[in-house]
């Protein structure tokens, strides 16, 4: 069993709407929970972490933990043509462990 | 966020040369730096761990003999490529962190496309 999973997608969204991403890890105890965008070509940018079980908004993003559900998604509103991209869940336990990214594309 | 340098940003080389790749932190002390590799529209894929001083750790399956990592300073790592071979071209990236504890975050550098002849 792998350690972070994602749907791959593609999940395709229209501007202005919500784009929803998944996020489901196997380690109980693991401790942190980030969220990175990957532009094709590009590294990994960080736009969103949390610890806590909830909600932490900033901006257009917010992202939901539920430890007992060992589960933790990315809500992205009013979704934009540049928000197409690769979203990566990771997630730290005595590592990181990173998912295989969902593709998002948002179109105008 | 904190900064990660890293250069070159792309290489393109013959097969049987070496490649070194830096990776700096700019504004920050990096104790742990992570080596990562990425195949198209594949996810990262750890390659080796290294902290300040002491010989990095290598994820299985990654030769310690071909990948050589050298964590000289708390900003500096780099990553030599030995006797690169087509099947090495991928995307390079480094991250780094300023604390070993897993919950600091990471920041990554802009990532090295090696493409080998």
């Amino acid at each position: 069993q792998k350690e972070v999973e994602q749907n791959s997608g593609p999940l395709s969204v229209p501007e202005g709407a919500i784009a929803s991403l998944n996020c489901t890890y196997s380690d109980r105890g693991s401790q942190s929970f980030f969220w990175y965008r990957q532009y094709s070509g590009k590294s990994p940018e960080l736009i969103m972490f949390i610890y806590s079980n909830g909600d932490k908004e900033d901006g257009r993003f917010t992202a939901q933990l539920n430890k007992a559900s060992q589960y933790v998604s990315l809500l992205i509103r009013d979704s934009q043509p540049s928000d197409s991209a690769t979203y990566l869940c990771a997630v730290t336990s005595n590592q990181f462990y990173f998912g295989t990214g969902t593709s998002l594309t948002v179109i105008p | 966020g904190a900064v990660v340098s890293q250069h070159p940003s792309w290489v393109i080389c013959k097969s049987g040369t070496s490649v070194k790749i830096e990776c700096r932190s700019l504004d920050f002390q990096a104790t742990t730096m992570f080596w990562y590799r990425q195949f198209p529209k594949q996810s990262l894929m750890l390659m080796a761990t290294s902290n300040e001083g002491s010989k990095a750790t290598y994820e299985q399956g990654v030769e310690k003999d071909k990948f050589l990592i050298n964590h000289a300073s708390l900003t500096l790592s780099t990553l030599t490529v030995t006797s690169a071979h087509p099947e090495d071209s991928s995307f390079y990236i480094c991250s780094a962190s300023s604390a070993p504890a897993t919950n600091e975050k990471l920041f990554f550098g802009s990532g090295t496309q090696l493409s080998v002849l």
